[in-house]
């Protein structure tokens, strides 16, 4: 079973800090993807990744692929209380099927 | 885009008793949709593959008996806790996909279950 790490797990920040969060894994993934989780709702996603390497940006956040396929990360700018959340990763390896969720990141940026 | 309806948001049930979750896609067919369970500030464990028109697949360590899945149309899957007890209660999660890789998932809005 592929696992996904992710770090930290809790971050608690000011409002205008950046922050980068990390998720790894040993196993290669055809596809990531990244989604914020608020308390009693589905998550939703934010992007999908699928090419090593590949760079993509939703206003202030930047995801970023690894070259192996086996990493990304969430880079977010000057963060707002707005960004308070759990941040997932989810990796689907080459026709699972099926995604594997990383352990998750929670959020809380203060004003 | 793709909208996943799922309910109800949230039951309270008593112990002993079933309860039905469904999970709609609105506005798309979904040859497969899975079913996920959260508990507070964890992340999504995936319960099982619900694949229309034939039986769902079981990730390890859930019970196939104790938690029902139906999928008989394209654009409904429904997970039913059987003799629930105060253990079952959770977060429970489903989502679909309009094509397998390379797109996410969507993700329905979640039942809290609480069994008393």
């Amino acid at each position: 079973t592929q696992l996904l790490e992710q770090s930290p797990q809790f971050l608690s920040i000011q409002e205008g800090e950046n922050l980068t969060v990390y998720c790894n894994s040993s196993s290669v993934f055809s596809s990531l993807q990244w989604y914020r989780q608020e308390p009693g709702e589905g998550p939703v996603l934010l992007v999908t990744v699928v090419t090593g390497g590949e760079v993509k940006k939703l206003k202030r956040l930047t995801f970023q692929f690894g070259d192996a396929r086996k990493d990304s990360s969430l880079h977010i700018t000057a963060a707002q209380p707005g960004d308070t959340g759990l941040y997932l990763c989810a990796g689907e390896e080459d026709n699972a099927g099926k995604s594997t969720f990383g352990d998750g990141t929670t959020l809380t940026v203060k004003p | 885009g793709a909208v996943v309806s799922q309910h109800p948001s949230w039951v309270i049930c008593k112990s002993g008793t079933s309860v039905k979750i469904e999970c709609r896609s609105l506005d798309f067919q979904a040859t497969t949709m899975f079913w996920y369970r959260q508990f507070p500030k964890q992340s999504l464990m995936l319960m099982a593959t619900s694949n229309e028109g034939s039986k769902a697949t079981y990730e390890q360590g859930v019970e196939k008996d104790k938690f029902l899945i139906n999928h008989a149309s394209l654009t409904l899957s429904t997970l039913t806790v059987t003799s629930a007890h105060p253990e079952d209660s959770s977060f429970y999660i489903c989502s679909a996909t309009l094509s397998q890789g390379a797109g996410g998932y969507t993700f329905g809005s979640g039942t809290r279950l609480t069994v008393v």
